[in-house]
């Protein structure tokens, strides 16, 4: 299973951008990138999932290079209620035992 | 849509007592998981099921066994509780082997137990 690397904390001012990098300098052909959620006393939740280039959804946009060991979530425009812990995951289809690392607790800022 | 519902939310032991932590899913999913988070650590998993019918260890199984009673339910069981299984609880499911995705899990809103 493929180790991940993430910075321990971050702060941002509301409104703006933010960018959270993950590295996993072994990851495998057949493995996707995801990243989960999860605020105090509630369980992850999924926001995004990639394999390679770009993927955008409602809530973020993920941005993997070409050689995949590392992949960036981006946050557009922060509010307070995007305060959380940001877990990245790497693992294919027969990935059942994933490891959440100590994720990246995002705090914004008023 | 109910998603993963673990039951109880809270509950407190003494050293010793034994008790299950129920948890099902109604999204139709074939793995299930329960995880464990301890103060500003991360999630560690204890036991999974892959698919009815199956169960095996994950990082941190000593003191736990698990019930995967049918493709909707999983349970964890603690024999003889001790403090250190003081923690939070989550269960978890997801669609592992349908679709060539990663793997996508779900989670309940967790199960915290105080072992005193």
């Amino acid at each position: 299973l493929a180790k991940t690397t993430q910075p321990i904390s971050m702060d941002s001012y509301e409104g703006q951008e933010v960018n959270i990098t993950c590295s996993h300098n072994n990851i495998a052909t057949n493995d996707y990138i995801t990243w989960y959620q999860q605020f105090p006393s509630q369980g992850p939740r999924f926001i995004i999932q990639g394999y390679k280039t770009k993927v955008t959804n409602e809530v973020a946009s993920l941005f993997i290079p070409a050689d995949r060991k590392s992949s960036t979530l981006s946050l557009p425009r922060v509010s307070l209620s995007d305060t959380a812990v940001y877990y990245c995951l790497v693992g294919g289809a027969g990935s059942y035992q994933l490891t959440f690392g100590k994720g990246t607790k995002l705090s914004v800022i008023p | 849509n109910a998603g993963v519902t673990q039951t109880p939310k809270f509950q407190v032991l003494k050293t010793g007592q034994s008790m299950t932590l129920q948890c099902a899913q109604d999204m139709n999913h074939n793995s299930m998981y329960w995880y464990r988070q301890d103060p500003g650590m991360g999630l560690r998993l204890i036991y999974y099921s892959a698919s009815e019918g199956t169960t095996d260890k994950g990082e941190v199984p000593n003191g736990y066994n698990v019930s995967r009673l049918n493709k909707r339910e999983f349970s964890l069981r603690l024999e003889s509780a001790a403090p250190s299984q003081t923690s939070v609880y989550f269960c978890a499911s997801s669609r592992l082997g349908q679709g060539t995705s990663g793997n996508t899990i779900y989670f309940g809103e967790g199960s915290w137990l105080t072992v005193v």
